[in-house]
């Protein structure tokens, strides 16, 4: 069974960083391209960004708003992937995805609030 | 950035009704196009890819159609367990984008 869970949430104060973790069992991880996705509270989604297989090498992309601040990272070895956020505001705050895959997302995490807030 | 507009924003509709939903992308995205159901406290669930294409287990009155810059979503026959939020998502060019979704509530 595919299964994706995502830790590493919480209350942080603004301009602070977090690392979210997404820990992933039941596919041959290192195969596949995983994705974050956030959802502000009673918002709709927004694509974050991604990080390819090994395997397929090429550029990443992130949104607007969060580049140059946030950055999504992978260990095979572990079959996690992980979400690095700098600079946080109060915009940023949040229910976190992962999710598997590049183009459509087919297994999801349930998620890890994070909250950015002095 | 590919922006995507879904319309309506919300739909109101009896069990048993068809609906339609659309999406139009700022430009041409192809066939490039996934569909999210979402339930309140769950995460989205991936209904269609490459605009029409059913995922394995989504019941067939779900049907997906359209290219380039229009696309719809719609639902036949609707039953209790379809009212949610229904997302679009292109993946034509990087970073990927959602629509605003599409509330659908029982009438």
């Amino acid at each position: 069974e595919v299964q994706l869970v995502e830790s590493g949430g919480g209350l942080v104060q603004p301009g602070r960083s977090l690392r979210l973790s997404c820990t992933t069992s039941g596919f041959s991880f290192g195969n596949f391209a995983m994705s974050w996705v956030r959802q502000a509270p009673g918002k709709g989604l927004e694509f974050l960004g991604f990080v390819r297989s090994k395997a397929y090498d090429g550029p990443t992309a992130y949104a607007a708003s969060v580049k140059g601040r946030f950055t999504i990272s992978r260990d095979d070895s572990k079959s996690i992937a992980y979400l690095q956020m700098n600079s946080l505001k109060s915009e940023d705050t949040a229910l976190y995805y992962c999710a598997r895959g590049l183009q459509s997302l087919d297994y999801w995490g349930q998620g890890t609030l994070v909250t950015v807030s002095s | 950035a590919i922006q995507l507009t879904q319309s309506p924003s919300s739909l109101s509709a009896s069990v048993g009704d068809r609906v339609t939903i659309t999406c139009r992308a700022s430009q041409g995205i192809s066939r490039a196009l996934a569909w999210y159901q979402q339930k309140p406290g769950k995460p989205p669930h991936l209904l269609i890819s490459d605009a029409s294409s059913l995922e394995s287990g989504v019941p067939s009155r779900f049907r997906g159609s359209g290219s380039g810059t229009d696309f719809t979503l719609s639902i036949n026959s609707l039953q209790p367990e379809d009212f949610a939020t229904y997302y679009c998502q292109q993946f034509y060019s990087y970073p990927q984008s959602f629509g605003q979704g599409t509330k659908l509530e029982i009438k």
